[in-house]
């Protein structure tokens, strides 16, 4: 299987400051047409997981513009130009170059100073 | 607005089948060029993908179940289910289900809509 690797797992951010996360995977998620395999999720406090940015750097309707998905092959990062109180959770990244199955990373805690 | 919501027993003993179900409202019918998953969450851990189903019939699942899932739709009800066989405590989670833009064979992406998750609990 892929595996999914986050850095941090934990990371305390004072509101305005910008913060980044990044991913790593096992094996290359760039597909021959083109498009990383690669998706960013956030699980905020009680909630279910929101789509956050897809095929890398393709951000989700909705999403604030403050938030930017990029890298390629094997390693991304998920930015956010300025955290906002309402950014905290757990951030997810999450593979679908199925080999086998679709893997998601364990996990970024965002926590505000 | 798209709505998904998870239903079932929230307990299930050992050896047993866990079952859930999840209904799609809210202007997207199930047919739609769609792709419905499931994830689920151990309490206090991280995601696992389980399967898709496309409203085809067609399904893609996580070889790690061992074969001990199922999935199904039922276009006449907006809905498509989950049934995990020969559960364990291991099995215990709050189970997602969720609306996919894209998955075959080889390629997924985009779970762009989640129901709030069901919790089941496996024990005697």
């Amino acid at each position: 299987d892929v595996v999914m690797t986050q850095s941090p797992l934990s990371l305390p951010v004072t509101p305005g400051a910008p913060a980044s996360i990044s991913c790593r995977s096992s094996q290359s998620l760039l597909h021959s047409n083109g498009y990383n395999y690669l998706d960013w999720y956030l699980q905020k406090p009680g909630q279910s997981p929101q789509l956050l940015i897809y095929l890398g750097s393709n951000r989700a309707s909705g999403v604030p513009d403050r938030f930017s998905g990029g890298g390629s092959g094997t390693d991304f990062t998920l930015k956010i130009s300025r955290v906002e109180a309402e950014d905290v959770g757990i951030y997810y990244c999450m593979q679908g170059l199925q080999t086998p199955a679709i893997t998601f990373g364990q996990g970024t805690r965002l926590e505000i100073k | 607005q798209l709505q998904l919501q998870e239903s079932g027993p929230g307990l299930v003993e050992p050896s047993e089948t866990l079952s859930l179900t999840c209904t799609v409202s809210g202007g997207s019918h199930i047919t739609d060029p769609s792709f419905w998953g499931w994830i689920r969450q151990p309490p206090g851990k991280g995601l696992e993908w389980l399967g898709t189903i496309h409203y085809s019939g067609t399904t893609y699942d996580n070889p790690s179940l061992k074969s001990r899932l199922s999935l199904s739709i039922d276009t006449s009800k907006n809905q498509f289910s989950l049934r995990l066989s020969s559960v364990t405590a291991a099995d215990t989670a709050v189970y997602f289900c969720a609306k996919q833009g894209y998955c075959s064979s080889t390629t997924c992406y985009r779970f762009d809509s989640w129901g709030q998750g069901a919790l089941v609990t496996v024990s005697s």
